[in-house]
């Protein structure tokens, strides 16, 4: 059972477009919300993340947008480049019994064009 | 720091072959994590441990096993190897139970 819904599954943008990736949990107990950059042959790393109780936080370029009540949160990478063609990754870490575990979206390739 | 390595980066077996993947980290982390990685699906837990002794089964354990004797050191065994464990495997670390979390390079396993 997917509890962290990831869309789209590809997106293409030209260079110095904004990228958009949406992510929608259904569990109400997770608590962090990181977002992973993962290049071809490399492992996942962290890129930014956030937590329930602020609703958006900015490093640079990117950008999470957090919808507590409607269960989603989003990253925003302004001014893409080329260089930021990727895959990444959303995910979700559970609270309680599930503290240990972090959900992964099913991730979203992004191809920036020059 | 060589933060999180992992041995072999590829490898293929045959079906019922057995073999341990590694994985060491040097940031004196106490949680340790095996994810196996298939395309379009994301990172799935297989094991994970929160310090030397003390491992536990994640959300896809069946035809796995870990331990976990020190602080560095986390290896994964594969027995009885099936086509199904064709998949990319990821070992990662972090200081905090569940957040920031630092993965390997990953092994490449095929099985035929």
């Amino acid at each position: 059972q997917q509890q962290v819904k990831q869309s789209p599954q590809s997106l293409i943008v030209q260079k110095g477009g904004i990228s958009i990736i949406n992510c929608a949990y259904e569990n109400t107990a997770f608590d962090y919300f990181p977002w992973y950059q993962q290049f071809p042959g490399k492992g996942p790393a962290l890129l930014i993340a956030i937590r329930p109780d602020v609703s958006e936080k900015k490093e640079g370029r990117f950008t999470i947008s957090f919808n507590k009540s409607a269960k989603q949160f989003s990253l925003h990478i302004m001014d893409s480049q080329p260089g930021d063609s990727a895959t990444y990754f959303c995910a979700a870490r559970g609270t309680g019994a599930g503290s240990y575990q972090l959900t992964f979206g099913k991730g979203t390739k992004l191809s920036v064009i020059p | 720091n060589a933060g999180v390595t992992q041995t072999p980066k590829f490898r293929i077996l045959k079906i019922g072959q057995s073999m341990t993947l590694q994985c060491a980290q040097d940031m004196n982390h106490n949680y340790m994590y095996w994810y196996r990685q298939d395309p379009g699906m994301g990172l799935k837990l297989i094991y994970y441990s929160v310090g030397a002794g003390i491992t536990d089964k994640g959300e896809v354990p069946n035809g796995y096993n870990v331990s976990r004797s020190t602080t560095e050191d986390f290896p994964l065994r594969l027995e009885l190897a099936a086509p199904s464990q064709t998949s990319v495997y990821f070992c990662a670390s972090s200081y905090d139970q569940g957040y920031e979390q630092f993965f390997g390079p990953g092994t490449r396993l095929t099985v035929l």
